[in-house]
């Protein structure tokens, strides 16, 4: 079956910087992608990775391990915009399947 | 501006009703996807379409029900039978058959509440 893990909830201080992990076991893995949603919103897309590495967008980066099957969004300077949800989901079986973890919800605090 | 609307953004309902969700896109995607989220559980995908006139369920479509007539709608019906309607409903598009993560679009979402 399709299963993800991440964190329920995590706090960090204005501008430091904050690791949100996210384990997965799904067949037929084909990309893992961040989401960050503020609360009664849509989703804004974060990242996608398809291979293993880190991937650099400004504040945001992403890594994954697909022989682990770990991801973790890291996030840099961290500023009282960024409390939110995160969410991490798993696409597998040719692109038609997408698993949503439950989601971390972040908040930023002075 | 091309996007994906989703109406009411709030919508109550008495039970033992049905309500209809809306979802319209103007970004001429092929695939749309209804979702559920609640509070403490990832988004569970109720159904999807990959292309006009037809639709597939997803993992919990039972109380709902789906249609696809035109491209650029994707109304959700939260049936009767749906027995904790209570939550909040994201409707998504995506440009061809499969999630496309970085071209898929999400709507604003649907809290509805079964008063």
């Amino acid at each position: 079956g399709q299963n993800i893990d991440q964190p329920t909830e995590m706090t960090a201080t204005e501008g430091a910087i904050v690791q949100i992990n996210c384990t997965y076991q799904t067949s037929g893995f084909n990309g893992l992608f961040w989401y960050q949603q503020h609360a009664g919103e849509a989703p804004t897309f974060l990242s996608y990775n398809v291979l293993d590495g880190l991937e650099e967008k400004g504040r945001f980066s992403s890594f994954l391990s697909r022989s682990k099957g770990y991801s973790y969004l890291l996030l840099k300077e961290l500023q009282m915009k960024d409390s939110a949800s995160y969410l991490c989901a798993a696409i597998s079986g040719g692109y038609q399947k997408v698993t949503f973890g439950t989601g971390t919800k972040l908040q930023v605090i002075p | 501006d091309g996007g994906i609307t989703q109406s009411p953004k709030y919508l109550f309902r008495k039970e033992g009703q049905n309500v209809t969700l809306s979802c319209e896109q103007n970004l001429n995607h092929d695939a749309m996807y209804w979702y559920r989220q609640d509070p403490g559980q990832g988004l569970r995908l109720i159904y999807y379409s990959q292309i006009v006139n037809d639709f597939q369920k997803g993992d919990i479509a039972e109380g709902y029900s789906v249609s696809r007539e035109k491209k650029e709608s994707f109304p959700l019906t939260v049936t009767s039978a749906q027995k904790n309607p209570t939550a909040f409903y994201l409707c998504a598009s995506s440009p061809s058959p499969g999630f496309a993560a970085t071209e898929a679009f999400f709507g604003q979402g649907t809290r509805l509440t079964v008063v």
